[in-house]
């Protein structure tokens, strides 16, 4: 099955900053890629996706780009403000069925 | 509130007791979801519904749980003779059969397990 890779576990930046955070995948058939914010106590909310057939997606500060080759794709948020702090899942899919999730990555902005 | 909710938004219980868990999705999706997520670890897939038929289960799903969709609306999570490994927090989403499938998560139920 999937198995998706997550890095980094944590990350602290300063208010202002950008902040990357990386996946990799294992499965060469999985075609949609979602990123998920969750912050504390809180459901975990879709802020971008992009399939396959894209390299790179844009809504305001945040950015997923996707390289098929590598198997891997990345969440990209810049200027980043105190409300951004949060956990951060990506997550794989092959087809319509199921995700595989990452395990997270605890991004930490200070003021 | 139009998005997906689950009831109870806590539930503790004795080990072995049985739970039940309800998910209302969004109305116009048809399907639904379950995970279960513990502490520092992303949402697990248990299975999933389109419509009232049950499309796959994952090998995490012991033989001591059981989903139902009865009408292809609510779905109802049970767990039987809990474990204290039971404990965690368990999500449903859903989504439509269109588009991408986005998935869109309910609250969640957090069961602890005594």
């Amino acid at each position: 099955g999937e198995n998706v890779e997550q890095h980094p576990s944590t990350l602290s930046v300063q208010e202002g900053d950008s902040a990357v955070i990386k996946c990799t995948y294992s499965d060469s058939a999985s075609n949609y890629f979602p990123w998920y914010k969750q912050e504390l106590g809180k459901r975990p909310q879709l802020i971008i996706d992009i399939r396959s057939n894209v390299g790179e997606k844009k809504d305001q500060r945040i950015a997923v780009t996707l390289n098929k080759t590598a198997k891997h794709f990345s969440l990209h948020i810049t200027e980043t403000q105190p409300e951004d702090s949060a956990v951060y899942f990506c997550a794989a899919r092959e087809g319509y069925s199921t995700l595989t999730f990452g395990k997270g990555t605890m991004l930490l902005v200070s003021p | 509130d139009t998005g997906v909710s689950q009831d109870p938004r806590h539930k503790i219980t004795k080990r072995g007791q049985n739970v039940t868990f309800r998910c209302d999705p969004i109305s116009e999706h048809n399907r639904l979801y379950w995970y279960r997520q513990t502490l520092g670890q992303g949402p697990e897939f248990l299975t999933y519904f389109q419509n009232e038929a049950q499309l796959e289960k994952s090998r995490l799903l012991s033989d001591r749980f059981s989903a139902e969709r009865p009408k292809g609306s609510f779905s109802t999570l049970e767990i039987q003779r809990t474990e204290q490994g039971d404990s965690a927090m368990y999500l449903c989403a859903s989504s439509s059969a269109t588009g991408n499938y986005e998935q869109y998560f309910g609250p969640g139920t957090r069961l602890t397990v005594t």
